[in-house]
């Protein structure tokens, strides 16, 4: 039943190690985010595509990169992980929202994946 | 740019108590839609009510009622017989739709409110 799902629930690095996040779903929605969430904070989006089309946030470091494959798969790539970079990071989907049609366009969240950087 | 604000950093309730969680927005956009989600200590976000700024009467989803006060800019959560199970941190979350009037979930997220529920 899961509909977006993330791998792995735990992921430990080294400081400077890069390391991939992995989110894929099965609701064929196009529009898919990533947000950091640090301890007892806000989640803070950090891009989202577009179908194909990559939209960064200003203030993300240049540190995260994204990859969307295809529909169903996107990655979260952090080049040189530092220990401030230890966070949950949560990937969503929505369709995109059509005032008049009256759908929700809600984000559907996966688990998250909880980054330890040593 | 949008800004969501939730004063209360930690609430307590009495199990199958109701219990109201605050939230308050900035915006300059004509339409937008409002969210509450659910985080248990799991992670996982959880969808809980959405309302509209363009809907007439205020939301409500089982147990969750959504206050919408559009002139003050409010949309507080209402938990009416609050479960043990509903101890989590809630957030309050906020997308302006477009010019176009469409969007695509770009979510600004509230500091959150830690909900305890006491048997």
């Amino acid at each position: 039943d899961a509909m977006v799902i993330q791998n792995p629930r735990y992921q430990v690095t080294q400081f400077g190690k890069p390391v991939t996040l992995s989110c894929s779903q099965t609701l064929n929605h196009n529009v898919m985010y990533w947000y950091q969430q640090k301890s007892s904070q806000a989640p803070k989006l950090l891009f989202h595509y577009y179908d194909k089309d990559f939209n960064n946030e200003a203030d993300t470091p240049d540190n995260f990169q994204s990859r969307r494959p295809n529909t169903s798969f996107c990655f979260l790539d952090i080049r040189s992980p530092g220990l401030g970079d230890a966070a949950m990071y949560l990937c969503a989907t929505s369709r995109q929202q059509h005032k008049q049609g009256r759908r929700e366009g809600k984000l559907f969240f996966g688990s998250g994946t909880q980054l330890s950087v040593l | 740019a949008q800004k969501i604000t939730q004063t209360q950093p930690g609430m307590f309730v009495q199990e199958k108590e109701a219990v109201t969680l605050d939230c308050t927005y900035d915006t300059s956009d004509p339409s937008y839609g409002l969210f509450w989600y659910k985080q248990p200590s799991s992670g996982e976000m959880i969808f809980l009510i959405y309302q509209g700024s363009y809907d007439q009467q205020n939301a409500t989803e089982g147990r969750y009622s959504l206050n919408f006060q559009k002139a003050r800019k409010s949309a507080n959560l209402v938990i009416s017989a609050s479960q043990l199970g509903d101890s989590a941190m809630y957030f309050c979350a906020m997308r302006p739709f477009n010019a176009g009037g469409t969007s695509y979930g770009k979510l600004t997220f509230g500091q959150g409110t830690i909900l305890t529920v006491h048997p």
